[in-house]
């Protein structure tokens, strides 16, 4: 069964341009979270979702992050504009009901550079 | 205070030690705790988890001390394959899931 998948691996934008990072969970997963890295603050819970609904988004840096997930199987985190310190890598995690463990399964993570 | 706190080394040791490191945490509600591993570059993946009389895998030993608000990991007989960042993870609420800033670990011959 195919993982998380997210899209683009990488990307390299320029200050004040639009970002969009694509996420597709796992099929049956019902829980979806946003997580950043970096080097200084190591891994940070932006956003997640349940049943596509967002349950909080306290992780949110501030109003030029936006995240949606408008059916199951797709979310996107949009940045709007981007600015140098939002350089890090963005990772997308599911997790199902059904999981006992809890388990989180993330995707390998899209890692942006903003110039 | 953070939520989830690690050492964050590195830790340097040689091949065939045992090596042990702690995680503290802040929420005394917390219920549900994890050790993720992540490889340079690579995406966090679950290592085990964290049972409050304690659990075993191989290896690895995990161990809950609620009175103290920690958790544990042993790792003996330690591999290279072993180097990597070690995350320590809590659930805060049924689906809030914090992260600590990882401890790295490094094997050499």
């Amino acid at each position: 069964d195919a993982g998380v998948i997210q899209s683009p691996r990488h990307e390299v934008t320029e200050m004040g341009q639009e970002v969009t990072l694509r996420c597709k969970p796992i099929s049956g997963h019902n829980s979806l979270f946003w997580y950043r890295q970096t080097m200084m603050r190591g891994l940070e819970l932006l956003i997640y979702f349940n049943n596509n609904v967002p349950i909080d988004d306290s992780g949110m840096p501030e109003d030029r992050f936006s995240a949606k997930m408008p059916n199951a199987s797709f979310s996107t985190l949009k940045i709007q504009p981007s600015e140098p310190r939002d350089s890090a890598v963005y990772f997308c995690a599911s997790q199902g009901l059904a999981s006992n463990t809890g388990e989180l399964f993330f995707g390998e993570g899209s890692r942006l550079t903003v110039l | 205070r953070k939520e989830v706190e690690q050492d964050p080394g590195p830790f340097n040791v040689p091949e065939g030690a045992t090596v042990a490191f702690n995680c503290t945490y802040s929420n005394s509600a917390s219920q549900s705790f994890f050790w993720y591993r992540q490889d340079c570059r690579k995406e966090p993946k679950l290592l085990m988890s964290v049972y409050s009389s304690g659990n075993e895998d191989g290896r690895f030993t995990a161990q809950l001390n609620r009175a103290s608000q920690y958790i544990s990991l042993l790792i003996r007989d330690s591999k290279l394959s072993d180097s990597a960042t070690y995350l320590c993870v809590y659930y805060s609420s049924a689906s809030k899931i914090i992260f600590g800033s990882g401890t790295r670990l490094s094997i050499r011959p």
